[in-house]
């Protein structure tokens, strides 16, 4: 079955990067889009944004010009990086594949926490 | 970012039914729907159901979603306490060229 794993740091520092990665398995990686949520703990979802095999991306406009995204489809990544990052960026990271025409998310990945603190 | 409306917490009685609503507009649920998520503490999401209103594979059938305007719900009927979780909407804002989600509902299950 479709499968996903972030890994990355889970402590950084403020104005630090903030790089995760994703790994996708048991699907075919170039059908889909895939997508970064993130989650501060006991908040809401925040959608940071989605990419395609073909690097094709869009962000949310709020974090757009700190966010860039990654694929590696020969090793079926998609990578995050944010920069300069800061105590409000603390929250569980989530990678989830794209349903497009059904306008869905799923699966998830089981997240990864990211605290930023001096 | 404009998101989706989500009452912030509902309540229903063992095997009764629960109707959790989130409400948008125009530029995403009038246009494309929703999708619901469950999220129990301490784990990722998990779709219950397709902004066309179907379910994923696995997903019980005491989960249903409808759409009226630019409202969407979720209907659970016998409600169970492993229903006790934090739900979220979902969708596509035409507008913004960004998904949105709601704030999330907390249902207690009585």
């Amino acid at each position: 079955q479709v499968q996903l794993q972030e890994w990355g740091p889970g402590l950084l520092k403020p104005s630090e990067t903030l790089s995760l990665t994703c790994d996708v398995s048991g699907v075919s990686f170039s059908g889909y889009y895939w997508t970064w949520v993130r989650q501060p703990p006991g908040k809401g979802l925040e959608w940071i944004g989605e990419i395609n095999y073909r690097g094709t991306s869009n962000y949310n406009p709020s974090l757009k010009s700190r966010v860039n995204m990654s694929v590696d489809t020969s090793k079926n990544q998609v990578s995050l990086t944010l920069r300069s990052v800061t105590a409000a960026d603390t929250a569980f990271y989530y990678c989830a594949r794209v349903l497009r025409s059904l306008f869905g998310f799923d699966p998830w990945g089981q997240g990864i926490l990211v605290t930023v603190s001096s | 970012q404009a998101g989706l409306t989500q009452p912030p917490s509902v309540s229903g009685n063992l095997r009764q039914t629960a109707t959790l609503t989130c409400t948008g507009n125009s530029n995403n649920v009038a246009n494309h729907g929703a999708a619901w998520l469950q999220q129990h503490q301490g784990h990722p999401p998990k779709l219950l159901s397709y902004s066309n209103n179907n379910r994923p594979p696995g997903i019980s059938e005491r989960f249903s979603a409808s759409r009226s305007g630019n409202t969407a719900s979720l209907i659970i009927s016998g409600l169970q306490p492993e229903d006790e979780a934090d739900y979220y909407c979902s969708g596509w804002d035409t507008s913004l060229s960004a998904w949105v989600f709601g704030g999330g509902t907390k249902l207690t299950v009585l």
